[in-house]
């Protein structure tokens, strides 16, 4: 049972350029939801799903778009990378909005 | 003021001992209350969860809940060098879950 699959694990890009970081999930969940992680600032949300075709912002929404393709899969997009997005970013999932998550394994990104 | 604040420490208990993590959350409207433990460079997993005032016990972990006092707290009795790792505090109120920034735990053999 895989849980949930986040692609890349790690990656680097330059100022500028865009990017999209893959999440799926095989759980059958409604709610996914998207976060970044910063030393001494703990997990913020970026974006979530509460069911397919749904999607709202979270605390941290500026420079990042989100898709949910399907039940299963739910993705996030740089259009333009700044260094600001350096982060550590986690997919999780959850069966519904006030359920238990469960997390991805994250993706390590550096904008240089 | 923060959703949720938790002590950072670090905390260290020597193997064997009682450690104590505590939590606090501002807004009463909180639903429900989970502990998440992440080793270093690693994603976060899912340890306890409460939703009713009390106590929760699992196995070695036990979770308090206060919602007078708005405090959450997890007691890991007999620590183990393996539970060293940061220990995340999350609260739900609607649609979102909103994590203090953890506190990181030491159990010294």
């Amino acid at each position: 049972n895989a849980g949930v699959t986040q692609t890349p694990k790690f990656q680097v890009l330059k100022t500028g350029q865009s990017m999209t970081l893959q999440c799926a999930q095989d759980m059958n969940h409604n709610s996914m939801y998207w976060y970044r992680q910063d030393p001494g600032m703990g997990l913020r949300l970026i974006y979530y799903s509460a069911s397919e075709g749904t999607t709202d912002k979270g605390e941290v929404p500026n420079g990042y778009n989100v898709s949910r393709l399907n039940k299963r899969e739910f993705s996030l997009r740089l259009e333009s990378a700044a260094p600001s997005q350096t982060s550590v970013y986690f997919c999780a999932s959850g069966r519904a909005l006030n359920e238990k998550l469960f997390f991805g394994s994250g993706t390590q990104l550096s904008v240089l | 003021q923060k959703e949720v604040e938790q002590n950072s420490g670090p905390l260290s208990v020597p193997e064997g001992a009682i450690a104590s993590l505590n939590c606090t959350y501002s807004d009463r409207g909180s639903q429900s209350f989970f502990w998440y433990r992440q080793y270093s460079g690693k994603s976060p997993e899912l340890i306890m969860s409460i939703y009713s005032n009390g106590d929760k016990e699992d196995g070695r972990f036990t979770a308090q809940l206060n919602k007078a006092s708005q405090y959450v707290s997890l007691l890991i009795r007999d620590s183990q060098p393996s539970d060293s790792a940061t220990y995340l505090c999350a609260v739900n109120r609607g649609n979102q879950f909103y994590f203090g920034t953890g506190t990181s735990l030491t159990v010294i053999p």
